[in-house]
């Protein structure tokens, strides 16, 4: 069965500082994607990031980057130098590959609050 | 540029009770997704629909709840007899292929309150 742990419930940090969010998940497929989606306070989700698991290759996009390690089946996601616009919730979510498998697997979710 | 769209984005009903709620996909994304999140929760995955076709349905959704997506379009989901355990958000997304690494794209939600 999919799971996805995200182990942090609520971070708090205070503006420019770097915060790195976990992700742990569990699959039997050797085929899958992983994401990250933002929840704002206006709580529409908001697409961030999807990877393959045959991609571990870091990536990074303006102050966002992510460390994909299929050896502890970790897919962390790293804020470099926050801020306030930041605030919101952040979800990992895994979707496996079979034709009738695209559904997402969140976890429950980081509250990530930036202090100015 | 036209997103996911979902309507109403609040109801409040009373328990037994049905509700109905209606999702517009972004043009030509032929998967639709219903999820539902209960606060402090990430999204659950409800049923999908491949165009017209009901593929994959959750043990969440039980014989009260039923879904729709006629001629491949807008899609409802509708809750008969609502409980008040069904207050939740319920999300819709769209997606354009059929392949797992497409990303989801989601609507605004509608925010169910059952008292």
């Amino acid at each position: 069965a999919q799971k996805v742990t995200q182990a942090q419930t609520e971070i708090s940090v205070v503006e420019k500082e770097d915060v790195t969010l976990d992700c742990v998940y569990e699959t039997r497929d050797t085929t899958y994607y992983l994401f990250w989606y933002k929840q704002p306070p206006s709580g529409e989700l908001v697409f961030l990031i999807r990877r393959n698991s045959f991609d571990e290759q870091n990536e990074i996009s303006g102050r966002y980057s992510w460390n994909f390690q299929k050896s502890t089946s970790s897919f962390n996601f790293t804020i470099t130098a926050s801020q306030v616009v930041d605030s919101a919730v952040y979800f990992c979510a895994l979707s496996e590959a079979g034709e009738y498998g695209n559904k997402l697997v969140f976890g429950a979710g980081t509250i990530l609050r930036v202090k100015s | 540029d036209t997103g996911v769209s979902q309507d109403p984005r609040h109801k409040i009903t009373k328990r037994g009770q049905n509700v109905t709620f209606r999702c517009d996909p972004i043009s030509e994304h032929n998967r639709l997704y219903w999820y539902r999140q209960t606060l402090g929760q990430g999204p659950e995955f409800l049923t999908y629909f491949q165009n017209e076709a009901q593929l994959e349905k959750s043990r969440l959704l039980s014989d009260r709840f039923s879904a729709e997506r006629p001629k491949g379009s807008f899609s409802t989901l509708e809750i008969q007899r609502t409980e008040q355990g069904d207050s939740a958000m319920y999300l819709c997304a769209s997606s354009p292929g059929t392949s797992g690494s497409n990303e989801q794209f989601f609507g605004p939600g509608t925010r169910l309150t059952v008292l």
